[in-house]
């Protein structure tokens, strides 16, 4: 069945660093790929997606390319705030099912 | 409403009781989803209602575990005889047909003692 993988963490950070949140996954189709973020008290809240194969989803300074050929759709974002502070989920949606990768802690320090 | 609402919003429960968890999804959304996240952990998918179709059950973890959503609207998940195990944060999720993208309630903290 389909699959996420995502990187381990918790990840610390100190302000303005480089984020890289690594995200793989497995399908049978063509799913389109999403980031949500859960910041501390919270809802999931959707923070990026991308549809297709070649496409940037980009919101808040955060980026990830849907990357068909090496099954990937890795987080980024070149200078990271305290605000930043949370725990991100990969997703994948295949036409039946959402599915969710195991979270990443990320805590930004001043 | 606005969003996806989900009631209690924290219940704590004993062990062997039954609870019923509620959600009201988005006004018009006809998929809607049940999750469960456990400290610590990523979502366990549980059960998915889209339209009319045969809702998908598969990551129901027992036969403890039950759902249903009447009038292609408010779902209710049902969890008998808790186990401390069964203790999580049920997160409930609606999208509207064709769109991918799902919104998710506060979530349920359910605590069994």
């Amino acid at each position: 069945g389909d699959s996420v993988t995502q990187m381990e963490g918790p990840v610390t950070l100190s302000e303005e660093a480089f984020l890289t949140i690594n995200c793989t996954y497995t399908a049978t189709g063509y799913p389109s790929l999403f980031w949500y973020v859960q910041y501390p008290g919270e809802g999931l809240q959707l923070l990026l997606k991308a549809t297709k194969a070649d496409d940037k989803g980009s919101n808040k300074g955060f980026e990830a390319t849907y990357r068909k050929e090496t099954t990937s759709f890795h987080l980024e974002k070149g200078s990271v705030q305290v605000s930043d502070s949370a725990v991100y989920f990969c997703a994948l949606y295949d036409s039946r099912q959402l599915t969710f990768g195991s979270g990443t802690q990320l805590t930004v320090l001043p | 409403g606005a969003g996806v609402s989900q009631s209690p919003s924290n219940k704590v429960t004993e062990k062997g009781k039954d609870v019923e968890l509620r959600c009201d999804p988005i006004s018009g959304h006809t998929a809607l989803y049940w999750y469960r996240q456990s400290l610590g952990q990523g979502l366990e998918f549980l059960i998915y209602f889209q339209g009319n179709s045969a809702p998908d059950k598969s990551g129901l973890p027992s036969d403890r575990f039950s759902a249903e959503r009447t009038g292609g609207s408010v779902s209710t998940l049902t969890i008998q005889r808790t186990q401390q195990e069964d203790s999580a944060v049920y997160l409930c999720a609606s999208s509207s047909q064709g769109n991918t993208e799902a919104f998710f309630g506060q979530g349920t903290r359910l605590t069994v003692v």
